[in-house]
């Protein structure tokens, strides 16, 4: 299996902020990463795919980048409703496989 | 395109949970079909899929349990575990993996969830 790792585990932030969440895969996936934000009670949403191909409907504040093992979600000028947790997760292999997660909370 | 989840929320341990997800709106004739879990409180665990021609990929640490079928005639997908511990104890969520196709590369990403649906192992 591939493990995902993200940092940091959570990160306190106040609206506007800029908000950057690493994901590092346990081997090379080129770019088959994608994002995902889930709110409690709730089923997670796609904001990334591919690395950095924004899913549509998703605000444009939310970028990705990186290919290879280093991934990286920002989210820019940091909105209310984006205060949640984030996963990444790999289809480059099966299993597919996700980060542990990433909460953001209001600082 | 909506997708629903329906099964018992209670399993007594040893016994098989089944699950079962509804996909309205759009043929169940394309794209993967997947069911991933979450434990309260902790994070997601890719459980298998099935491709419209009935193809299936399991994960391996579940892969002795599980079978995931398909009835297109219902535009429906199922979830069978068999044997089943406290540690299956999860919401359960059944998702669509749609392709982004182009310039030589092909990248999957889960666009359409269920909401989920809790299954707790208990006697």
């Amino acid at each position: 299996d591939i493990q995902m790792t993200q940092s940091p585990s959570s990160l306190s932030a106040s609206e506007g902020d800029r908000v950057t969440i690493i994901c590092r895969a346990g081997q090379n996936i080129g770019k088959n990463l994608n994002w995902y934000q889930q709110k409690p009670g709730k089923a997670p949403k796609v904001l990334i795919y591919g690395a950095s191909k924004l899913q549509s409907g998703v605000p444009s504040r939310f970028t990705g980048s990186g290919s290879g093992a280093e991934f990286t979600l920002t989210i820019s000028n940091l909105q209310p409703e984006d205060f949640a947790t984030y996963y990444c997760q790999q289809n480059y292999s099966i299993p597919q496989t996700f980060g542990q997660g990433t909460k953001v909370d209001i600082k | 395109v909506q997708l629903q989840e329906s099964g018992p929320g209670l399993v007594k341990p040893s016994e098989t949970l089944s699950l079962t997800c509804s996909v309205s709106s759009d043929s169940i004739s394309s794209y993967y079909w997947t069911w991933i879990r979450q434990p309260p409180g902790n994070g997601l665990e890719w459980i298998g899929n099935i491709y419209y021609i009935g193809s299936t990929n399991y994960n391996p640490s579940l892969k002795s349990r599980v079978l995931i079928s398909m009835d297109t005639s219902r535009n429906q997908f199922s979830l069978e575990l068999t044997s089943v511990t406290a540690a299956d104890t999860a919401v359960y969520y059944c998702a669509r993996e749609a392709p982004d196709c182009g310039g030589g590369s092909c990248y999957g990403r889960f666009d359409l969830w269920g909401q989920g649906t809790l299954v707790t192992v208990s006697s």
